[in-house]
């Protein structure tokens, strides 16, 4: 049993670029959701994929959109990067996507370092 | 508009005795509760959690404390060993959204 990986481990990209990270669910999980974690803040949620849909989105902004394929794996895809994109992004994967509970088994990722200059 | 607050950054304790984490939240809507544990280079991992229903809950060395009327929770730590050491972050969940808190770095001394 793998778990969550994700990678790059860390990107540098320029202002106005686009980035795409990339997520690997746990075997056997459905459901992955994407944070963003600025230095010195905990992670913030951006959304939420569970079977290939989105199930509940944050508060950001339309340029930050995902995919979640068949086998469950997930994309983070960023447009016209944001000096203040600069953070760790995490995602996470846990099994269905509806009951509290599911939370308590949510894995999450090392994350993906990305600076934006 | 922070709606889960951690408001100390940092916490240290001697090995061996009780570390206690706080958090606030605003929200009265919030209906479960997580705390997550946070080593370097490595994501968050689940650590306890709790239904708004319940006022307590405890798993080993762990207990987690809630008081709804104060809109707070506590996570209890007993005793302190030195691989506690890392950023505790507490959480929220309505709607499927999970709310972290800013997190509060742990250092148990020897």
């Amino acid at each position: 049993e793998t778990g969550v990986t994700q990678s790059p481990t860390h990107l540098i990209k320029t202002r106005g670029q686009q980035v795409t990270l990339r997520c690997s669910s746990q075997s056997g999980h459905n459901t992955v959701s994407w944070y963003q974690q600025a230095l010195g803040q905990g992670p913030q949620f951006i959304f939420q994929y569970y079977r290939e849909e989105e199930n509940g989105r944050g508060n950001f902004p339309p340029r930050f959109s995902g995919l979640q394929f068949p086998n469950y794996s997930s994309e983070l895809n960023v447009n016209a990067l944001e000096l203040d994109d600069s953070a760790l992004y995490l995602c996470a994967s846990s099994l269905g996507a509806s009951g509290y509970s599911s939370y308590n088994e949510q894995f999450f990722g090392p994350g993906t370092r990305l600076t934006v200059l | 508009d922070q709606q889960v607050k951690q408001n100390s950054p940092s916490l240290s304790v001697q090995e061996g005795r009780i570390s206690i984490l706080n958090c606030d939240y605003t929200n009265s809507m919030f209906d479960y509760f997580l705390w997550y544990k946070k080593y370097p280079a490595e994501g968050p991992t689940f650590l306890i959690s709790i239904s708004s229903i319940k006022d307590k809950n405890e798993d080993g060395r762990f207990t987690v404390f809630l008081n709804k009327s104060a809109k707070h929770l506590s996570l209890h730590i007993v005793p302190s060993q030195p691989g506690d050491s890392a950023v505790y972050f507490c959480a929220a969940i309505r709607l499927q959204k999970l709310v972290f808190g800013q997190g509060t770095r742990l250092t148990i001394n020897p």
